[in-house]
């Protein structure tokens, strides 16, 4: 089951702060995130538990509350580099490697 | 060591012809990830290796995918009888399969396909 993200684009001026979430039918046992820029590859951002938060890098941080099944990421005074396309992705049980990704949030920062 | 690595990154075909794609994980890695992404979407889980076994396959990837990783080192992804839907960026990611859900994916930057 893919994970719903929201929303799907987001356009900011830089300094201005974001949030995306991730949500799920089942129930998540981690969320990892990921930022992709135009023709690169996914960069890995952060894994989120069961149980517990764990902050990024730069001004990137993100919670997971496991009774609504979301995860949300913050951009907190955003940058012109944090423009990409931000994708959560959730394995689909506690005992595989594989990961089910959202369909992405593009954000735009602009100056 | 520089990351995980693709070869080709890019592969033009006609339809019906086979390729072959290489990913070379990092060395210290023993889970090695295909997925595939399209414009617009995510990435799409194909297969996964722990060192040399397969251990899950995508029930929507066709027969005509295969993927190998022998010695548990560099995985191949190779795809017969091409056909124009086959065309999309191909992913490699591996991780150092860390248990607790701790386990980082890093990625490599693809193999983009084009089937005429």
């Amino acid at each position: 089951q893919q994970p719903v993200q929201s929303p799907q684009a987001v356009i900011l001026r830089e300094g201005e702060d974001a949030v995306i979430n991730c949500s799920s039918s089942k129930a998540l046992y981690s969320v990892h995130w990921y930022r992709q820029k135009h023709g690169e590859a996914p960069v890995f951002l952060m894994i989120l538990l069961k149980g517990g938060e764990q902050k990024g890098h730069e001004k990137i941080s993100a919670s997971f509350n496991e009774k609504k099944q979301q995860s949300s990421l913050y951009l907190t005074a955003s940058q012109l580099s944090y423009s990409g396309t931000y994708f959560c992705g959730t394995p689909p049980s506690g005992n595989t490697g594989k990961l089910i990704f959202g369909q992405g949030t593009t954000l735009q920062v602009k100056p | 060591d520089t990351g995980v690595s693709q070869d080709p990154r890019h592969k033009i075909t006609k339809r019906g012809q086979n390729v072959t794609f290489r990913c070379d994980p990092i060395s210290e890695h023993n889970r090695l990830y295909w997925y595939r992404q399209t414009l617009g979407q995510g990435p799409e889980f194909l297969t996964y290796f722990q060192n040399e076994a397969q251990l899950e396959k995508s029930r929507l990837l066709s027969d005509r995918f295969s993927a190998e990783r022998p010695k548990g080192s560099f995985s191949t992804l190779e795809i017969q009888r091409t056909e124009q839907g086959d065309s999309a960026m191909y992913l490699c990611a591996s991780s150092p399969a860390l248990a607790g859900g701790r386990d980082e994916q890093f990625f490599g930057p693809g193999t983009r396909l084009t089937v005429l």
